[in-house]
């Protein structure tokens, strides 16, 4: 079965300071890696994902993540957080064994940027 | 523009009624979802549907129902069954269930018992 972690339920950082939110996985296999943000009350939309290639996949809004296959790791990094940043971050994989299975969701970390 | 559409956002439901939330996609996307939200309990799966007229229960599918008659549509229906119907409902698609694909999301539906 696959799995996700996203070991911090809310990250606070400063505005201008860079921010992190850590997200590992447990998978068969290499991994399809994914990251979602969600404002209050809307649907989740996607930052950028991780398929094969280069261990730095740069996304939206100025955000990149580093893909660690020792660590089993996809942390979602930024170098200057802006305090519309804040919002819900959602971590999310999917094996590659050629069957359909769909993603599983981390629980979702909060960022807060305080100004 | 290409999307998917749920409806009502905010839906407000008596004890002891069935109510529908609906989901409309015009991305020409094979799977559709149904996803569940509590606070601090991240997305929970209700029901997925890889193909038209075929659906599978997902984790907590359980006092919910769904159709999948035609492609661009998934309907949700809560049923009295379900005990604690309040939360926050999306819907998603994919070209397909596995793969590189992500997931494209509606904005989400509030269910409300009142």
């Amino acid at each position: 079965a696959q799995s996700v972690a996203q070991p911090e339920d809310q990250v606070n950082v400063a505005e201008g300071n860079p921010l992190t939110v850590k997200c590992t996985y447990s998978v068969s296999g290499n991994p399809y890696l994914f990251w979602y943000v969600q404002y209050p009350n809307r649907g989740l939309q996607f930052l950028l994902k991780y398929i094969t290639g280069d261990n730095l996949v740069k996304g939206s809004y100025g955000f990149e993540a580093e893909f660690n296959k020792s660590q089993t790791s996809f942390h979602l990094k930024k170098p200057s957080a802006l305090v519309s940043d804040s919002a819900l971050y959602f971590c999310a994989v999917r094996g590659r064994r050629g069957g359909a299975d769909g993603l599983t969701f981390g629980k979702g970390t909060h960022l807060i940027i305080q100004p | 523009d290409g999307g998917i559409t749920q409806s009502p956002k905010y839906l407000f439901r008596k004890e002891g009624q069935n109510v529908t939330l609906s989901c409309e996609q015009n991305l020409n996307h094979d799977a559709m979802y149904w996803y569940r939200q509590d606070p601090g309990q991240g997305l929970r799966l209700i029901y997925y549907s890889q193909i038209v007229n075929d659906f599978q229960k997902g984790d907590i599918a359980e006092g919910y129902s769904v159709s999948r008659e035609k492609k661009e549509s998934f309907p949700l229906t809560v049923t009295s069954a379900q005990k604690n119907p309040t939360a926050f409902y999306l819907c998603a698609s994919s070209t397909s269930r596995g793969g590189s694909y992500g997931y494209t999301f509606g904005s989400g539906t509030r269910l409300t018992v009142v």
